[in-house]
């Protein structure tokens, strides 16, 4: 995997339902993984920066695990709420900068 | 804490005309700002990495003179999209780190500008 990439692209869920999504980038020269949650016309906010292989992190019901010898990782939302609708963008860190996915568009019906 | 403001959050512009984008960081010292393109569909790409006071670094591909970046303080960044065309019409969006978020490269997004020019 040359690139950062996301999927799937967008994800349609029940209020309740708990779901994930996925981010696969390059294992080679590791460095770190971020996690956005970008609502729209709002500013991305940072959710995650996670730096070791078996990284799991968690704010509030959203958690995400790492796994950085095989280039993944996951971002899991438990019980999805109406507000946990937006686009969840990952990057790697790379010398001085950020590589973005193309994110996963996450829209929770009420 | 780590809010970072964009002006405007839109605008419209001739052909030609140039526009200036402003991101600034309103509650720490951005040390580093960074300015990001998204065409539809398309991820944020990095155009240019600007650290205050000096001049900025361009990614490959984007004209350091089409798209001027000024970083005259630790809180204020400045984009400039001179002669602008309509291939320059997209979404442009800063970023801003400090320098207790080097280590990581934790950056702090603005909300963009959506610029179409028509």
């Amino acid at each position: 995997i040359l690139n950062v990439e996301q999927s799937p692209q967008s994800l349609h869920v029940q209020e309740g339902d708990s779901t994930n999504f996925t981010c696969s980038f390059p294992s080679s020269n590791f460095y770190a993984l971020h996690w956005y949650r970008w609502e729209t016309a709002k500013s991305p906010e940072a959710l995650f920066v996670m730096t070791l292989n078996g990284d799991e992190k968690k704010k509030g019901r959203i958690s995400a695990t790492l796994n950085t010898k095989e280039g993944y990782s996951y971002l899991y939302i438990k019980g999805s709420q109406p507000e946990d609708s937006a686009t969840y963008l990952c990057a790697r860190g790379a010398t001085n900068k950020l590589i973005f996915g193309t994110g996963t568009l996450l829209a929770v019906q009420p | 804490g780590a809010v970072v403001s964009q002006h405007p959050s839109w605008v419209i512009c001739k052909s030609g005309t140039s526009v200036k984008i402003e991101c600034r960081s309103l509650d720490f010292q951005a040390t580093t700002m960074f300015w990001y393109r998204q065409f539809p569909k398309q991820s944020l790409m990095l155009m240019a990495t600007s650290n205050e006071g000096s001049k900025a670094t361009y990614e490959q591909g984007v004209e350091k003179d089409k798209f001027l970046i000024n970083h005259a303080s630790l809180t204020l960044s400045t984009l400039t999209v001179t002669s602008a065309h309509p291939e320059d019409s997209s979404f442009y969006i800063c970023s801003a780190r400090g320098l207790a978020g080097a280590t990581y490269n934790e950056q702090f997004f603005g909300p963009g500008t959506r610029l179409t020019v028509l």
